[in-house]
């Protein structure tokens, strides 16, 4: 099936640090999203980016729609210790007006040093 | 704020016996979902239901599977026979429809099969 790949799988960084990670496919994806997974919780959505180019920001949070579709970056300003939990990309095709399934990254983890 | 929630939050069942998961979408959102996610692993697309027929379904959803909208708020997960490898997180999530892709997940329910 299809698959996102998703880097890095994992990230130790100080409090005050930037973030950044990505999410790439050989397929095109209408749609880019990109989740916060807390353990024993369900995904949040943070982002929806529709548009190819399109730059959006969320407080400290910034993503982008690549230019080829194929994939997405997201990157979190001045980390802080609530930071902490697990980030998913996912992919969303349309199918004329039909809603596709969310093709999910396999997450990267967070970690932030106090 | 408008939430999609799941009952129960935790379902441990014997192998063998059939299981309901419960969802209320958001009111106002057309198609809902059924995820899984499989301790430690990334999140999967089970099946999308509008219009009050399945729309798209995943390999994972096979004939042990099935969803229903009973009555005009509830969307359940049915698994007939429960094997110890269902044994996941189940997530149901509910979009607006057309133009508005972003779908919100509830808390999750984990099934736990014994």
């Amino acid at each position: 099936g299809q698959q996102l790949n998703q880097s890095p799988q994992s990230m130790f960084i100080q409090e005050g640090e930037d973030v950044s990670m990505n999410c790439t496919s050989s397929s095109i994806f209408n749609t880019w999203l990109w989740y916060k997974q807390d353990p024993g919780e369900g995904p949040v959505l943070l982002i929806a980016l529709y548009k190819a180019g399109e730059l959006t920001s969320n407080g400290r949070l910034t993503a982008q729609f690549g230019i080829t579709r194929k994939d997405s970056f997201l990157n979190i300003s001045a980390s802080i210790p609530s930071d902490v939990g697990i980030y998913f990309c996912a992919g969303q095709k349309d199918y004329g007006g039909s809603q596709g399934n969310l093709i999910f990254g396999k997450g990267t983890k967070l970690s932030v040093k106090p | 704020e408008p939430e999609v929630t799941q009952t129960p939050s935790h379902q441990v069942t014997q192998m063998g016996q059939e299981v309901i998961l419960r969802c209320v979408p958001i009111s106002n959102h057309l198609y809902f979902y059924w995820y899984r996610q499989i301790l430690g692993q990334k999140v999967e697309f089970l099946v999308s239901f509008y219009n009050n027929e399945i729309s798209e379904k995943s390999e994972i959803f096979d004939d042990q599977f099935s969803v229903e909208r009973p009555d005009g708020s509830n969307f359940t997960l049915k698994i007939r026979s429960t094997k110890l490898e269902d044994s996941a997180m189940y997530f149901c999530a509910s979009s607006v429809g057309q133009g508005e892709t972003e779908a919100f997940f509830g808390q999750g329910t984990r099934l736990t099969v014994v």
